[in-house]
């Protein structure tokens, strides 16, 4: 079965510094991955995934995360954090197989400080 | 363009009793699903379904029904609310293999 690890449950981080959130996962094929943000009281906003080719790909607000298969890892990176950043961000695995089914990590929780 | 639509966003419930969160979108996506969020789990899936009429169990299934007559509607239904049922649930909607748009979330509480 499918699994997503997130390590950090909390980062604190200075407004302007850079961001990088861990995300490991378990699954048997190349599969599909994902970034979410969720802000207090929101649902949740994709910010970018992650289906095949580059291995770096681009996000929405400044976001970029990286898939490496070999550690099998998919972390997210902002290079200078706005307050607005802060929030919840989820990592989540797709099977291709099961179509949009998705396994979400546990979430880190980003706190800006000014 | 309205999206996701779930109402209620805040429910009080005692044990035992029965209640139906409503889920709607309005893009004709063939698939959606329900998750309850808990703090530190993230999101688990309760139920899904790929179309009208198609509906399958999630990771977490159990005190739960859904139903699909419609593309658009997909309720989730609580058949006898229990304290471990207290959480956060969020419906989301997309096209097969592509990212799912999520609801703002109904936030229940049982007592």
């Amino acid at each position: 079965a499918q699994s997503v690890t997130q390590p950090d449950i909390h980062i604190t981080v200075s407004e302007g510094a850079s961001l990088e959130l861990r995300c490991n996962y378990s699954y048997g094929a190349t599969p599909y991955l994902f970034w979410y943000v969720q802000s207090p009281g929101q649902g949740l906003q994709l910010l970018l995934k992650y289906f095949s080719g580059d291995t770096l790909v681009q996000g929405i607000k400044g976001f970029e995360a990286e898939f490496k298969r070999s550690q099998s890892s998919f972390n997210l990176r902002k290079p200078s954090v706005h307050w607005s950043d802060a929030a919840e961000y989820f990592c989540a695995v797709g099977a291709r197989a099961a179509g949009n089914k998705l396994t979400f990590g546990g979430g880190t929780r980003v706190l800006v400080k000014p | 363009n309205a999206g996701v639509t779930q109402t209620p966003k805040f429910q009080v419930l005692k044990t035992g009793q029965s209640m139906t969160l409503q889920c709607a979108q309005d893009m004709n996506h063939e698939y959606m699903s329900w998750y309850r969020q808990d703090p530190g789990m993230g999101l688990r899936l309760i139920h899904y379904s790929v179309g009208a009429g198609i509906t399958d169990q999630g990771e977490v299934p159990n005190g739960y029904n859904v139903s699909r007559s419609t593309t658009e509607d997909f309720p989730l239904r609580l058949l006898s609310a229990a304290p471990s049922q207290t959480s956060v649930y969020f419906c989301a909607s997309g096209r097969l293999n592509e990212k799912l748009f999520f609801g703002s979330g109904t936030q229940l509480s049982v007592l």
